[in-house]
């Protein structure tokens, strides 16, 4: 059974470097089939998807969020992680991490497994 | 690409049958897919390519549509079923339905 686990600091103050890890059991990171994508969901708000990294370490992020995002893989540890800089209110949030499904040729994308989250505040 | 969900919040009984919708901006052929997110849960897997049930999701689940409209329904409410519905295509998700007991 393919399980994630999302783990962070809980209270990071503003400016500062967000970072977060998801770690995946049940099934390899380095299997072609699937993405790794973290999605993130502000208070009492929806769905925003944040970016995703691939098998091969190739990453794909939210434009307007670029600059800030990195993303990467750890397979020895069956892992991947999120940093985000320049944290602010606005990027206080639940922090999901998901197997992200996509079929390249057709372009559909589905996020079948995900982890349980993890609560950001950001406070001084 | 914009998904727009109706109605905001849906108000009905344990039995009765659900009807929700997702509009998309532009076409999407049928790539769409639905989750249920429970309160303080994460969301879960329903509904993929329009139509597919994910794996273990109860037959009352079903997914329909192309092109810019889709529906999810659910054939007969049971008390677990009382979430917050989201669609999704691609990268982006629509606002969400809420179903509610009435």
């Amino acid at each position: 059974q393919v399980h994630l686990q999302e783990s962070g600091p809980g209270l990071v103050k503003p400016s500062e470097t967000l970072s977060l890890t998801c770690s995946v059991s049940g099934v390899s990171i380095r299997g072609a089939d699937f993405y790794w994508a973290w999605i993130r969901q502000r208070p009492g708000k929806g769905l925003e998807w944040l970016g995703y990294i691939s098998h091969s370490g190739t990453t794909y992020y939210n434009p307007p969020l670029r600059r800030r995002l990195k993303m990467s893989l750890d397979k020895s540890e069956n892992l991947f992680s999120l940093k985000l800089t320049s944290v602010t209110a606005a990027d206080a949030a639940v922090y999901f991490c998901a197997r992200e499904r996509l079929h390249v040729d057709s372009g559909s994308v589905w996020f079948d497994t995900w982890g349980q989250g993890t609560h950001l505040i950001v406070s001084s | 690409i914009v998904l727009t969900q109706s109605p905001g919040t849906l108000s009905l009984s344990p039995g009765e049958r659900a009807t929700l919708s997702c509009r998309a901006s532009q076409n999407v052929s049928a790539y769409l897919a639905w989750y249920q997110q429970r309160p303080g849960q994460a969301p879960s897997l329903l509904i993929y390519d329009s139509s597919n049930r994910a794996t273990g999701i109860p037959a009352r689940f079903s997914g329909s549509g192309s092109g810019t409209d889709f529906t999810l329904t659910i054939t007969s409410l049971e008390p677990e079923d009382f979430a917050v519905y989201y669609c999704q295509q691609q990268l982006t998700f629509g606002g969400g339905t809420k179903v509610e007991i009435k």
